[in-house]
């Protein structure tokens, strides 16, 4: 089993519509959980972390995380055409590991 | 301030060659990692550096050495490079390894082994 779980996608949504992206991990000592977004050919970026239970907002992203049952998800309202990349998600535990990445598209 | 950087930007290699690869970062940052990333595979460390002084193997570490020459910079190199060691190489660097700062990443270094 994998550290990080995430659905490689591709995930396509319209613009405008809300993007729900998700991830589970294994470590139940994980203390930290964060969103990177990598565009295509590019280095990844982070957008947003989250260390406590609940949602987490910030501008048109929200990072939402359940420890009981190990699941951290992001979701992006409005979709926008530039907010189309891989999202990555990573989690803090003994080590700092990524899951494989989610393929997002948005479609004008 | 630069953030974090990479030389080289991309290389060609033939089996058996070596190189290092070179990190440098701005932020007074304590801890520095390697990944490589592959298709399908993700980000995998490969090396890391808790703090000056100290280096640990990662998830894929065989075939590969670093060195922490000080606080700054951080080498990746490969002794005698095989195709398999084909990806693209990332430096990171994080305030500290103890779980709650996030990683700042370099443009990469896209490597060829032929």
């Amino acid at each position: 089993q994998k550290e990080v779980e995430q659905n490689s996608g591709p995930l396509s949504v319209p613009e405008g519509a809300i993007a729900s992206l998700n991830c589970t991990y294994s470590d139940r000592g994980s203390q930290s959980f964060f969103w990177y977004r990598q565009y295509s050919g590019k280095s990844p970026e982070l957008i947003m972390f989250i260390y406590s239970n609940g949602d987490k907002e910030d501008g048109r992203f929200t990072a939402q995380l359940n420890k009981a049952s190990q699941y951290v998800s992001l979701l992006i309202r409005d979709s926008q055409p530039s907010d189309s990349a891989t999202y990555l998600c990573a989690v803090n535990g003994n080590q700092f590991y990524f899951g494989t990445g989610t393929s997002l598209t948005v479609i004008p | 301030n630069a953030g974090v950087t990479q030389t080289p930007k991309f290389q060609v290699l033939k089996t058996g060659q070596s190189m290092t690869l070179q990190c440098a970062q701005d932020m007074n940052h304590n801890s520095m990692y390697w990944y490589r990333q592959d298709p399908g595979m993700g980000l995998r460390l490969i090396y890391y550096s808790a703090s000056e002084g100290t280096t640990d193997k990662g998830e894929v570490p065989n075939g590969y050495n670093v060195s922490r020459l000080n606080k700054r910079e951080f080498s990746l190199r490969l002794e005698s490079a095989a195709p398999s060691q084909t990806s693209v190489y990332f430096c990171a660097s994080s305030e500290s390894g103890t779980g709650a700062h996030e990683q700042y990443f370099g443009p990469g270094t896209r490597l060829t082994v032929t």
